[in-house]
């Protein structure tokens, strides 16, 4: 049962590069969903995806693209990589914005 | 505004009980989440209340007053493994579908 898959576990981006981040599920769960993880901020939601077709902006979209390739995966663009963009980012999936929701490992992305 | 409020840092013995409060204000309320995490790790969900009173799942337990817009998380016979950061989460609306509003997170260390 692999769950929640993230790709890659770490990155090191200089500014202005972009980069894709791969997230893939395989509990047939129709929601997904991008957060970011700061020290002493929290969880917060960047984009998220209702069901396969829809994504719709969170919390902090701004620098950030999504799409939902199919009903297993999501990925993330930062298309102009920002030293504001350096965070753990997180993938999380649910049946239908329940609450049980499942996470990836994450990703440790550090702009220089 | 949507908040959500528990304490920074929690300390406790092992073998001990401590509570874990988590204070909301949110619109379209549908539940309280739980969720650990490691240091390092992924948030892993606890648990979830949608009605009043108290949900137990081995040595934890979940409690919400609606009402009061009030929930707890207890854990109980504390081990060392327990030490992690404690969210909770509050199930709202959003549009057509629903999101998580997340707390900022309790630091617990168990200590010998």
């Amino acid at each position: 049962n692999a769950g929640v898959t993230q790709t890659p576990k770490f990155q090191v981006l200089k500014t202005g590069q972009s980069m894709t981040l791969q997230c893939a599920q395989d509990m047939n769960h129709n929601s997904m969903y991008w957060y970011r993880q700061d020290p002493g901020m929290g969880l917060r939601l960047i984009y998220y995806s209702a069901s396969e077709g829809t994504t719709d902006k969170g919390e902090v979209p701004n620098g950030y693209n999504v799409s939902r390739l199919n009903k297993r995966e999501f990925s993330l663009r930062l298309e102009s990589a920002a030293p504001s963009q350096t965070s753990v980012y997180f993938c999380a999936s649910s049946p239908t914005g329940e609450y049980g929701y499942t996470f990836g490992s994450g990703t440790r992305l550090t702009v220089v | 505004g949507q908040s959500l409020e528990q304490p920074s840092e929690v300390t406790a013995v092992e073998g001990a009980i401590v509570q874990i409060n988590c204070t909301y204000q949110t619109s379209g309320f549908y539940g309280l989440s739980w969720y650990q995490q490691h240091d390092g790790g992924a948030p892993t969900f606890l648990s979830y209340n949608a009605l009043d009173g108290l949900e137990e799942t081995g040595r934890f337990s979940s409690f919400l007053s609606r009402s009061d817009s009030y929930g707890y998380l207890l854990l109980q016979e504390l081990q060392m493994k327990d030490s992690a950061s404690y969210f909770c989460a509050v199930r709202v609306n959003a549009g057509n579908n629903r999101k998580l509003i997340w707390g900022l997170g309790t630091s617990l260390a168990v200590n010998p």
